[in-house]
């Protein structure tokens, strides 16, 4: 199985300051011209929604603050001026292969 | 609009049984990747099942393997989960998720709201 391994494990931010969150995985996930790793968000008392998919591509109604970078085995989310709705918890997650595996999470919460 | 509706989840007795269901409405499973993830009390994210639109074909997590089996019923739409063995392990609110392109590479753009499960005697 792929493992995900996500940091910080917390993430206190100000508003209007960047914030990033790294994501690694214990084998490639660099397949067929792309690389199959996805960001969710599970804002509190909510289901989790997808910010970004393939690595890098913003799912449809994601502000564009909101950008994934990354290639093969690190990965890393950057949102660019943090806003209050943001808090949460953000997953990385491998689509590449079943079982797919999630990182542990990383809660964002405003300083 | 798409809406994914997660039901029969309920507290059932360790080695119990229960069966899940995911009635979804705006699209159609028989083209859509299907899967469910559970996440248990304060903790993250596992995924655990998925169906193929298409073939039917199934996956599991090893977690799970030879005790839940998912399936799906087209001509209503619903994709199911049978749980069978459960264990206080298996306690967590359990989500429904579609893939984003028909049968697809496992990114989930809808989600339901989630079914509680609680295995406790």
């Amino acid at each position: 199985d792929i493992v995900m391994t996500q940091s910080p494990l917390s993430l206190p931010v100000t508003p209007g300051e960047p914030a990033s969150i790294s994501c690694r995985s214990s084998q490639s996930l660099y397949s067929k011209g792309n690389n199959y790793l996805d960001w969710y968000l599970q804002k509190p008392g909510q289901s989790p929604q997808l910010l970004i998919y393939l690595g890098s591509t913003r799912a449809s109604g994601v502000p564009d603050r909101f950008s994934g970078s990354g290639s093969g085995t690190d990965f890393t989310l950057k949102i660019s001026r943090v806003e209050a709705e943001d808090v949460g918890v953000y997953y990385c997650m491998q689509p590449l292969q079943t079982p797919l595996t999630f990182g542990g999470g990383t809660k964002v919460e405003i300083k | 609009e798409v809406q994914l509706l997660e039901s029969g989840g309920e507290l059932v007795q360790p080695g119990g049984s229960l069966r899940l269901s995911c009635a979804v409405s705006g699209f159609s499973i028989s083209s859509y990747t299907m899967s469910w993830v559970r996440q248990a009390p304060g903790k993250g994210l596992e995924w655990v099942s998925g169906i193929y639109g298409g073939s039917g074909r199934t996956f599991y997590a090893d977690s799970v393997k030879g005790r839940f089996t998912i399936s799906k019923d087209t001509s209503k739409n619903t994709v199911f989960l049978q749980m069978n063995s459960l264990r206080a392990e298996d306690t967590a609110v359990y989500y429904c998720a579609k893939d984003q392109v028909p049968d697809g590479i496992w990114t989930f753009d809808y989600w339901g709201q989630g079914t509680l499960v609680t295995v406790s005697s």
